[in-house]
């Protein structure tokens, strides 16, 4: 069966300091990956995704990169964290049915 | 961009009634409709998808897709207190192979 990992669960970071959360699924192969972000009480807000490895789709301009150095493997960056940038982060993963499946979540606060 | 539209609610029924969740969507060529379900503070969970015009029943959810008239919804039947969550619609936009959620209604059963 598949699952699906994020590290760490929870972070608090200064304005300004670099952010790297990482997203690693198990049992199949090939996957879409999907970074999001969940501002508190919002809706889910698509950030990034790929559809193999070195292919990067950026859905909204902003201090954040992806980067996916391995299959299964999916990083979310940033060089310097504005205090916008809290929220919680999730990667997901997905086959052709198109349903999307997450991980259990980041929550970043930026102080 | 799809748009996805859902009223945030809270919906608040008694418990071991019917809940109705419903969605509308703005684009007419959409194919796939995914209901999740994210309690407070945790990511989503997949809870039904559905392709076909009608209804599809898993346990007691049931959804039901009506693509003349651009909606779905999600009915709970014997509505439990653990019931009690954000549950967010959501679409597949083929283009960019991605999910394009709703901002999510709050449900509450009360005991």
């Amino acid at each position: 069966s598949q699952t699906i990992h994020q590290w760490p669960a929870t972070l608090v970071q200064p304005v300004g300091s670099p952010l790297s959360l990482e997203c690693t699924v198990e049992g199949t192969s090939n996957p879409n990956l999907y970074w999001y972000r969940q501002a508190a009480g919002r809706g889910l807000q698509l950030l990034f995704y790929s559809v193999g490895i070195g292919q990067i789709s950026s859905e909204v301009p902003q201090n954040l990169s992806a980067s996916r150095p391995q299959d299964r493997q999916f990083i979310l960056s940033s060089k310097k964290l504005l205090l916008s940038d809290s929220g919680f982060y999730l990667c997901a993963w997905s086959v052709q049915s198109g349903a999307q499946y997450f991980g259990p979540g980041t929550r970043l606060t930026v102080t | 961009q799809k748009e996805v539209e859902q009223n945030s609610g809270p919906l608040s029924v008694p418990e071991g009634a019917i809940a109705s969740l419903n969605c509308t969507y703005s684009d007419r060529g959409s194919q796939s409709f995914f209901w999740y379900r994210q309690y407070s503070g945790k990511s989503p969970e997949l809870i039904m998808f559905i392709y076909s015009n009608g209804d599809k029943e898993d346990g007691r959810f049931t959804a039901q897709l009506n693509k003349a008239s651009q909606y779905v919804s999600l009915l709970i039947r014997d509505s439990q207190p653990s019931d009690s969550a954000t549950y967010l619609c959501a679409l597949h936009d083929t283009g960019r192979r991605a999910l394009t959620f709703g901002s999510g209604t709050r449900l509450q059963v009360q005991p």
